[in-house]
């Protein structure tokens, strides 16, 4: 599988600023994935990022609060703006492996973050 | 009701003990479906595919019963590094979205 890795692993934030979370894929992938894992709770997706056009958001979620830029095919980033607490959470990248018949995704090792 | 419902367990069991666990799914369309493995404060990692026809890989095995929406993950010989918390997940027909289970924690004990 694809060896994803994200920058920053961890962050502590004011409320009001904004983080940019950074996703590396070792090879070229289609389909690269935004989700949320807040404290306690399982996976959610925020958004599907494909190269060359508009990310696709969840509802809930909304470009002016995650916008997220997705210039090559190895790379993209997801940026939480104005930030408050509740979006004290782990942010994680995943992509899909087209591989197989059946499309698998894997995941990056995530970002925790802290808003205080 | 929740699209993928799990049960949250935790699951206690002695080393060596088999285990099962059980996932429901709501979408009928629902056509992928897998289970992951998430370890404390890291990333799910995919342990397995689930087919129609049923998977074995090792000690763990996964069937899918598409007519009740039920997916069962069971793990045979069970063992310390076992322990953790188990996510069914379904993707849905044509968006390639992962939808997740809260997940069932497994601890195994010496």
């Amino acid at each position: 599988s694809a060896v994803i890795s994200q920058k920053p692993s961890r962050d502590i934030c004011q409320r009001g600023t904004s983080l940019t979370i950074q996703c590396q894929v070792d090879s070229q992938v289609t389909m690269m994935f935004w989700y949320r894992q807040q404290p306690g709770q399982s996976l959610t997706l925020i958004a599907t990022a494909n190269q060359g056009s508009e990310a696709t958001y969840e509802s809930g979620f909304v470009i002016d609060k995650f916008p997220i830029s997705r210039p090559n095919l190895t790379f993209s980033t997801l940026t939480v703006s104005n930030m408050s607490p509740e979006d004290s959470s782990i942010y994680l990248c995943s992509v899909e492996d087209r591989r197989k018949a059946v499309y698998e995704q894997y995941f990056g090792p995530g970002t925790r973050l802290t808003v205080t | 009701r929740k699209e993928v419902e799990q049960d949250p367990g935790p699951f206690n069991v002695p080393e060596g003990a088999t285990v099962a666990f059980n996932c429901t799914y709501s979408n009928s369309a629902s056509q992928s479906f897998f289970w992951y493995r998430q370890d404390c404060r890291k990333e799910p990692k995919l342990l397995m595919s689930v087919y129609s026809s049923g998977n074995e890989d090792g000690r763990f095995t996964a069937q899918l019963n598409r007519a009740s929406q039920y997916i069962s993950l069971l793990i045979r010989d069970s063992k310390l590094s076992d322990s953790a918390t188990y996510l069914c997940v379904v993707m849905n027909t044509g968006f390639q979205k992962l939808v997740f289970g809260t997940g069932t924690r497994l601890l195994v004990s010496p």
